[in-house]
């Protein structure tokens, strides 16, 4: 059973362009959740995403930042008009159906904006 | 505001010794908490989730208490290897999904 996947792994972008960062869940979980990571800083919660729906994107950045789960391919993460304080990690964790507590992470987006 | 403080210094230790980490939070009365594993250029790796009323709980040579009044977690790694070096965090609940982290306390196990 594969983990959580992400892509890309490592993403630059020059200040003002789009990031996408693109989030699989493991196998059999419809919950996903994008935790935002600073250097020297613990993750920070930023949305919680079921299939077509957002649940609470209550740690979102009211603009620029945009996410979505639809019903069929991956969860995206969209940042328009980067600015260098956006660069970070981004990491998408997964949980099965009724069990968000126990919260699977993939291996992270590194966002470099120049 | 809910605040989680994990030991700011790093922990450098002997091979075969035992690590101890420290968690306390406040401003919450959290039902459990977690601790994770996280590797350089990796994601966070779940490791034991400990709930308010258990007072201790054991995987392998780790080992977690949770004292509700203190406020506090203590993460122990006996008999410590190289292998166990890596930042390890500790979570807490918001809610039923939201998980607040701290900034991790970095161990490095000395041969």
């Amino acid at each position: 059973n594969a983990g959580v996947m992400q892509n890309p792994r490592h993403l630059v972008r020059r200040r003002g362009q789009e990031a996408r960062l693109r989030c699989s869940p493991m196998k059999g979980h419809s919950h996903v959740y994008w935790y935002r990571q600073l250097p020297e800083e613990g993750l920070k919660f930023m949305v919680y995403l079921q299939k077509e729906n957002i649940i609470d994107e209550s740690g979102m950045p009211k603009e620029r930042f945009s996410a979505e789960f639809p019903k069929e391919g991956p969860s995206i993460l969209r940042i328009q008009q980067v600015v260098r304080g956006d660069s970070a990690a981004y990491f998408c964790a997964s949980s099965p159906p009724a069990k968000s507590y126990e919260q699977y992470f993939g291996p992270g987006t590194r966002l470099t904006v120049t | 505001s809910q605040k989680i403080e994990q030991n700011s210094e790093a922990l450098n230790i002997q091979e075969g010794k035992t690590a101890t980490l420290t968690c306390n939070y406040t401003n919450y009365s959290p039902a459990y908490l977690q601790w994770y594993r996280q590797d350089p250029g990796r994601g966070p790796v779940f490791l034991l989730l400990i709930r308010e009323n258990e007072k201790e709980k054991r995987k392998e040579r780790l080992k977690v208490t949770f004292d509700t009044t203190l406020k506090q977690s203590l993460f122990h790694i006996t008999a410590s290897q190289p292998a166990d070096s890596a930042t390890y965090l500790c979570a807490l609940p918001l809610n039923d999904y939201k998980l607040s982290f701290g900034a991790g306390t970095t161990v490095t196990v000395r041969a």
